[in-house]
């Protein structure tokens, strides 16, 4: 049963501060994917990360794979307030051509204050 | 482009009445998934339909049906509603190489 584990589960952060998310998980897997979500909103897809080494970055977030570790980590520099919000891994299950059986970390609640 | 797009938006149940969360969507994908959110456990999968008249169990299906009724739409049933089935329910949809793209969820409340 692939298991995946994210922490913190909660973090407060100060304005302008860096910190790393990080998201393990049990099973061999290549595609693993990061999301935000704000309160009462659906999910809103932030990376795709298909292959080992693979690197994304948009804005102040960057993630990370390595599938050798089974580690993926979410980095938050200099933070602002706008980035406060609850954010999901999902590690997809499946793998050749199967896709899309995601199964989620519990979720890091972010909340960066002044 | 309207994504996905999930009705109802809310819902009141009593238990042991029955209900169906209808999804579509218009991105030509031929995956659609079922997933519940409860406070602390992340997303899990409910039910999935890698193509067009497939269907198949995920990880919490007992106390839920679904059909895929075509490559647009992915209803999912609640034949007797319980009040563990309280929860948020979203509905996603993604094709080979791409994320997964979420409706905006139903929330369901049985009482």
């Amino acid at each position: 049963e692939l298991k995946v584990e994210q922490n913190p589960l909660f973090l407060s952060m100060q304005e302008g501060k860096n910190y790393t998310i990080y998201c393990n998980y049990s099973t061999t897997s290549d595609r693993l994917y990061w999301y935000r979500q704000d309160p009462g909103k659906s999910l809103e897809s932030l990376f795709v990360l298909l292959s080992n080494g693979a690197v994304k970055q948009e804005g102040r977030l960057m993630a990370s794979l390595d599938t050798k570790a089974r580690l993926s980590t979410l980095h938050i520099t200099a933070a602002v307030h706008d980035l406060s919000a609850t954010y999901f891994c999902a590690v997809d299950r499946t793998g050749g051509t199967s896709y899309g059986k995601l199964t989620f970390g519990q979720g890091t609640i972010l909340t960066v204050h002044p | 482009n309207a994504g996905v797009t999930q009705t109802p938006k809310f819902q009141v149940l009593k238990t042991g009445q029955s209900m169906t969360l209808q999804c579509a969507q218009d991105m030509n994908h031929n995956s659609m998934y079922w997933y519940r959110q409860d406070p602390g456990m992340g997303l899990r999968l409910i039910y999935y339909s890698a193509s067009e008249g497939t269907t198949d169990k995920g990880e919490v299906p007992n106390g839920y049906n679904v059909s895929r009724l075509n490559k647009r739409e992915f209803s999912l049933r609640l034949e007797s509603a319980a009040p563990s089935q309280t929860s948020v329910y979203f509905c996603a949809s993604l094709d080979v190489n791409t994320e997964a793209f979420f409706g905006q969820g139903t929330r369901l409340t049985v009482v």
